[in-house]
């Protein structure tokens, strides 16, 4: 069965500095997999997601994140955070490109302070 | 280009009532997901429907039900309310093939009282 882990349940972070946030995954087979932004009251919104080639995969609104098969990891990083970017954060992975069920972690709230 | 819509935004519900849930796609997608988000966790698979029919469905028991129109909406149906059942209620739309990603409706809030 799939499943992912976000380790980190609550991160807060300053304004301009850097943001990585944790997550790792258990799939049987090649994984696809994806970060989604919850901001309150809305609904997801995709930052980004791997499917397979370079490891390292660009998104939107400054974000990346990167592959690791040997770590099961897939973390999502941003160089240097803005207020805006306080919300909640979600790995997933799915299958048949994502275009079937998507397994979500338990995310990851991030707060940023001036 | 509406994105995924849902209504209603907001329904309170008493336990042992039905409730029905409604999403319309986004435009050219005919593939709906609904999903359960119970505060402060993760999106929970419920099911999906591709041409009228569900194609794969998560761990959530028969009271949960759903139906999918010839113009790619679709309803969620929940009989017999648990208070368990209260959370975000999230629809995602996807072209069902290739590489699309799912995109999400803004949700519908239910309490059940």
């Amino acid at each position: 069965a799939q499943s992912v882990t976000q380790p980190d349940i609550h991160i807060t972070v300053s304004e301009g500095a850097s943001l990585e946030l944790r997550c790792n995954y258990s799939y049987g087979a090649t994984p696809y997999l994806f970060w989604y932004v919850q901001s309150p009251g809305q609904g997801l919104q995709l930052l980004l997601k791997y499917f397979s080639g370079d490891t390292l995969v660009q998104g939107i609104k400054g974000f990346e994140a990167e592959f690791k098969r040997s770590q099961s990891s897939f973390n999502l990083r941003k160089p240097s955070v803005h207020w805006s970017d306080a919300a909640e954060y979600f790995c997933a992975v799915g299958n048949n490109f994502g275009n079937e069920k998507l397994t979500f972690g338990t995310g990851t709230r991030l707060t940023i302070i001036p | 280009d509406a994105g995924v819509t849902q209504s209603p935004t907001h329904l309170i519900k008493t336990r042992g009532q039905q409730v029905t849930l409604r999403c319309s796609p986004k435009s050219g997608h005919d593939t709906v997901s609904w999903y359960q988000q119970a505060l402060g966790q993760g999106p929970q698979f419920i099911f999906q429907y591709y041409e009228e029919e569900e194609r794969q469905r998560g761990n959530f028991p028969d009271r949960f039900s759903g139906h999918q129109f010839p113009n790619y909406s679709s309803e969620l149906n929940v009989n017999a309310l648990l208070l368990g059942d209260s959370a975000l209620y999230l629809c995602a739309s996807t072209d069902g093939q290739g590489l699309y990603e799912q995109y999400f409706g803004p949700g519908t809030r239910l309490t059940v009282t």
